[in-house]
């Protein structure tokens, strides 16, 4: 099937290692935060969400980090595995009804 | 009920021709949302409704496009007199409310359009 993001920025991590991906966000208001994992040829699939009065939040061997100041966003998977290669999206909101996406970030997992 | 729904999984198709898109939600959702995902992109926000009414519409939603959710279930999205710009995923998703809670909003698998 053909490939999400052909062109994203790509983390490649040693199996077993931990993984950290970022995510700059854009608007300050935004006060809801979600990360998704996207399969070639799948729809966003849900991983772990944040609210902005939380710093962090965890999840089974994922956290979420987010630091307003500086409004990013990060999540921490622990001991990669080679399932959890995929492209990887930020996605914001602020209270409104739909979610503003980032970019992506690959992510390949090399065993 | 196993998810959100999306026929066809691809579709090509000329230029100029038109192109309809069908989207069926989980069952209690009465919240859909489609959006637009280009190659190494995030999804892009195209419209919304709640139970029939459409609520919000993106400016990337030019007039040759149109959605619909005639009773409140399944929806479709239209492109008329497709454009190679408009080769893209196209993305539903439902909830039972605003995206508060992520696990709540889920994606289906997506309709790949090529234009050609």
């Amino acid at each position: 099937g053909e490939s999400v993001g052909l062109h994203l920025p790509t983390l490649s991590v040693q199996e077993g290692d931990n993984s950290i991906i970022n995510c700059a966000y854009s608007n300050s208001a935004s006060d809801y935060f979600i990360w998704y994992k996207q399969e070639s040829g799948k729809g966003p699939q849900f991983i772990i969400d944040i609210r902005s009065n939380m710093d962090k939040r965890q999840g089974q061997r994922v956290t979420v980090l987010l630091n307003k100041t500086v409004k990013h966003l990060s999540l921490q998977i622990a001991a990669t595995q080679p399932g959890d290669s995929a492209v990887y999206f930020c996605a914001e909101n602020n209270a409104g009804n739909m979610l503003t996406f980032g970019g992506g970030t690959r992510l390949m997992v090399k065993p | 009920d196993t998810g959100v729904s999306q026929d066809p999984r691809h579709k090509i198709t000329k230029r100029g021709q038109n192109v309809t898109f069908r989207c069926d939600p989980i069952s209690e959702h009465n919240r859909l949302y489609w959006y637009r995902q280009t190659l190494g992109q995030g999804p892009e926000f195209l419209t919304y409704f709640q139970n029939e009414a459409q609520l919000e519409k993106s400016r990337l939603l030019s007039d040759r496009f149109s959605a619909e959710r005639p009773k409140g279930s399944f929806s479709t999205l239209e492109i008329q007199r497709t454009e190679q710009g408009d080769s893209a995923m196209y993305l539903c998703a439902s909830s039972l409310a605003r995206p508060r809670q992520g696990n709540g909003y889920t994606f289906g698998s997506g309709t790949r359009l090529t234009v050609v």
